[in-house]
């Protein structure tokens, strides 16, 4: 086990919606990234957030958002739900300091069905 | 071209055998390397992860680096059924905490 959690486990939502998703980091990571895999394909980078603030973006859209809280808890929202948007989303935690680590844990995912 | 390429299988071999898994990737400027395994329904588990080429070991795991072939692999020794699962390579840059994945080969070792 990481120590990275994630809820909810999966959820259904419909075409339009809002949804938020929600991580919980490993204690002393101050790093969270959030990744969306497709059905048989690798994990994406949609973004990363270091101190509460967006540290980097992948190629998603700006209905992708997301927050880091001071307990280094995140928050990925997903706004105007489209069918592509189906798939399991991760977050990972990791801790960045003077020696950069880039060693990144996984949490075991949230599967978002949009119908 | 995909800045990493990597051969989605499934890949069958009996237990006990040496596995072989590779990625290929375009940009000289990525520096470190990364192999995840991933089982169904649940998250990529960091299995191995290097930063210079050649060689490193992690009991049964040896992860490869060639950066002047652009070319990862990791090898897996005595392999098992619970090895069954999905790895993924993943690369990243020096500056960047953005992971790069592989498309992941499914592996399946045979009792």
């Amino acid at each position: 086990e990481t120590g990275v959690t994630q809820s909810p486990t999966h959820l259904i939502k419909t075409r339009g919606q809002q949804v938020t998703l929600r991580c919980s980091s490993q204690s002393g990571h101050n790093t969270v990234s959030w990744y969306q895999q497709a059905l048989g394909q690798g994990p994406q980078f949609i973004f990363q957030y270091y101190r509460e603030e967006e540290n980097g973006r992948g190629n998603f859209p700006p209905r992708f958002s997301g927050l880091q809280f001071p307990n280094y808890s995140s928050e990925l929202n997903v706004n105007a739900l489209e069918l592509d948007d189906s798939a399991l989303y991760l977050c990972a935690s990791g801790l960045a300091g003077a020696a950069v680590n880039h060693e990144q844990y996984f949490g075991p995912g949230t599967r978002l069905t949009v119908t | 071209q995909k800045e990493v390429e990597q051969d989605p299988g499934p890949l069958s071999v009996p237990e006990g055998a040496i596995v072989s898994l590779n990625c290929t990737y375009s940009n000289s400027a990525f520096q470190y390397f990364m192999w995840y395994r991933q089982y169904s329904r649940k998250g990529p588990e960091l299995l191995m992860y290097t930063y210079s080429s050649g060689n490193k070991e992690d009991g049964r795991f040896t992860a490869q680096v060639d950066k002047s072939s652009k070319y990862i692999s990791l090898f897996i020794r005595d392999s098992q059924p619970s090895d069954s699962a999905t790895y993924l390579c993943a690369i990243q840059r020096g500056s960047s905490y953005k992971l790069i994945f592989g498309s992941g080969t499914r592996l399946l070792v045979r009792p």
